[in-house]
């Protein structure tokens, strides 16, 4: 069984470009978590999806970040325009039917902003 | 607000030594208890959790945690180091567990090398 994946792993712009990074859960999770580690700093949620609904945003930064799931599959999340404090690894998770249960990890992608 | 701390930021041991990380949580009621590795180019992997009962909990890779809610810790141990434990450890709470949305509150993370 395929695991999250997160595309790209690597992303480098320049502050006020636009970018896009998408996630694709484990098949069948109804659940999508995305978090962020800034670096030397904590990992910190941003939001969750419960299918293609957002059960919880409360974490996101601020209106430039835009997360979509459409169809309750892969999910996005878009940063516009970015800025030099987004610079971080966006960390990707899904979980199987009732929220509690297990969250499992993508490999993150490592977002520099410029 | 709930926290997590994790007051080493980087610990370095000897192949076949012992470890202990240090995790300590702040918050009203016993919540639900985490630990998390990340190796190089990984994603996060859940070691152990800790829900309620036994607090001594046993993990994968030969790791457990023990819950002590008098000094709100939740610190993980090994009793002998594999060099493929080096890696990145992360203790986490949740404290809305069960509930609607189940966010994680992590620490800051303790980077663990090990030494021939």
């Amino acid at each position: 069984e395929a695991g999250v994946t997160q595309f790209p792993s690597h992303s480098v712009i320049e502050k006020g470009q636009t970018v896009t990074l998408r996630c694709d859960p484990i098949s069948g999770h109804d659940n999508l978590y995305w978090y962020r580690r800034v670096m030397g700093k904590e990992i910190k949620f941003l939001l969750h999806f419960v299918k293609e609904s957002k059960q919880d945003e409360s974490g996101m930064p601020n209106n430039r970040f835009l997360a979509e799931r459409t169809g309750g599959t892969y999910s996005t999340l878009k940063v516009q325009p970015a800025e030099l404090e987004d610079s971080g690894v966006y960390f990707c998770a899904s979980s199987q039917g009732l929220s509690y249960n297990e969250q499992f990890f993508g490999p993150g992608t490592r977002l520099t902003v410029l | 607000a709930q926290s997590v701390t994790q007051p080493d930021i980087h610990i370095t041991v000897s192949e076949g030594a012992s470890l202990e990380l240090r995790c300590n949580y702040s918050y009203g009621a016993t919540p639900y208890l985490f630990w998390y590795v990340q190796s190089p180019g990984q994603g996060l992997q859940l070691l152990l959790k800790y829900f309620s009962g036994d607090t001594l909990v046993q993990g994968i890779k030969g790791f457990e945690a023990e819950f002590k809610r008098s000094q709100s810790s939740f610190n993980l141990r090994k009793p002998s180091v594999h060099w493929s434990d080096a890696a990145e450890y992360f203790c986490a709470v949740a404290p809305n567990y069960g509930g609607a949305t189940n966010k994680l509150i992590f620490g800051t993370g303790t980077l663990l090398a090990v030494q021939p």
